[in-house]
């Protein structure tokens, strides 16, 4: 089955610094690429997703970009602010008819200010 | 319009015990999973369900059943609890969409 893997465990930075997440799978199908964010003690939220037709893509502060070729793929905060700290895992699958997401294991990201 | 609900939000259990973890969706989504998270292991995915009377399992199905007999409910079924199985559980459903939506959480703890 599918594997990702998610650097760093931990990232501490600077309010208004960015910060880089950064995630590998091993399934060449995998074609479906979500980022959530996990706030203390609430439910994962989807903030931005990819899918493999896709190199890129913004929302705001935040963006991903996939490189299919060496199967990795990196999520990007610019102007971080105190309230994006929480902890952000990536995922991967294979798309709408397949139900089996597997997950990385979360990065922390705190802000300070 | 409630979205994904889970009960309960806290459960005690002795080994051995059994339960069973409610979870439903008022959105009409064909797709619905169960996740369990650990610290510093992320969401690990349990058993899914692509539609009424159809699961296949996950990750890390054993310990766990599963039955889909509605749209609407999927309840995750622990037969004999272990403390192994201490952990936060989340269920979660989708509509053809990708967009994953989370219930609340259940957190689980096993004597």
């Amino acid at each position: 089955g599918e594997n990702v893997e998610q650097h760093p465990s931990t990232l501490s930075v600077q309010e208004g610094d960015s910060a880089v997440i950064k995630c590998t799978y091993s399934d060449s199908a995998s074609n479906y690429f979500p980022w959530y964010k996990q706030e203390l003690g609430k439910r994962p939220q989807l903030i931005i997703d990819i899918r493999s037709n896709v190199g890129e893509k913004k929302d705001q502060r935040i963006a991903v970009t996939l490189n299919k070729t060496a199967k990795h793929f990196s999520l990007h905060i610019t102007e971080t602010q105190p309230e994006d700290s929480a902890v952000y895992f990536c995922a991967a699958s294979m798309g709408i008819r397949n139900n089996d997401m597997r997950f990385g294991a979360g990065t922390r990201l705190t802000v300070k200010p | 319009n409630a979205g994904v609900t889970q009960t309960p939000k806290f459960q005690v259990l002795k080994t051995g015990q059994s339960m069973t973890l409610q979870c439903a969706q008022d959105m009409n989504h064909e797709y619905m999973s169960w996740y369990r998270q650990d610290p510093g292991m992320g969401l690990r995915l349990i058993h899914y369900s692509v539609g009424a009377g159809i699961t296949d399992q996950g990750e890390v199905p054993n310990g766990y059943n599963v039955s889909r007999s509605t749209t609407e409910d999927f309840p995750l079924r622990l037969l004999s609890a272990a403390p192994s199985q201490t952990s936060v559980y989340f269920c979660a459903s989708r509509s053809r969409g990708e967009t994953q939506y989370f219930g609340p959480g259940t957190r689980l703890l096993v004597l």
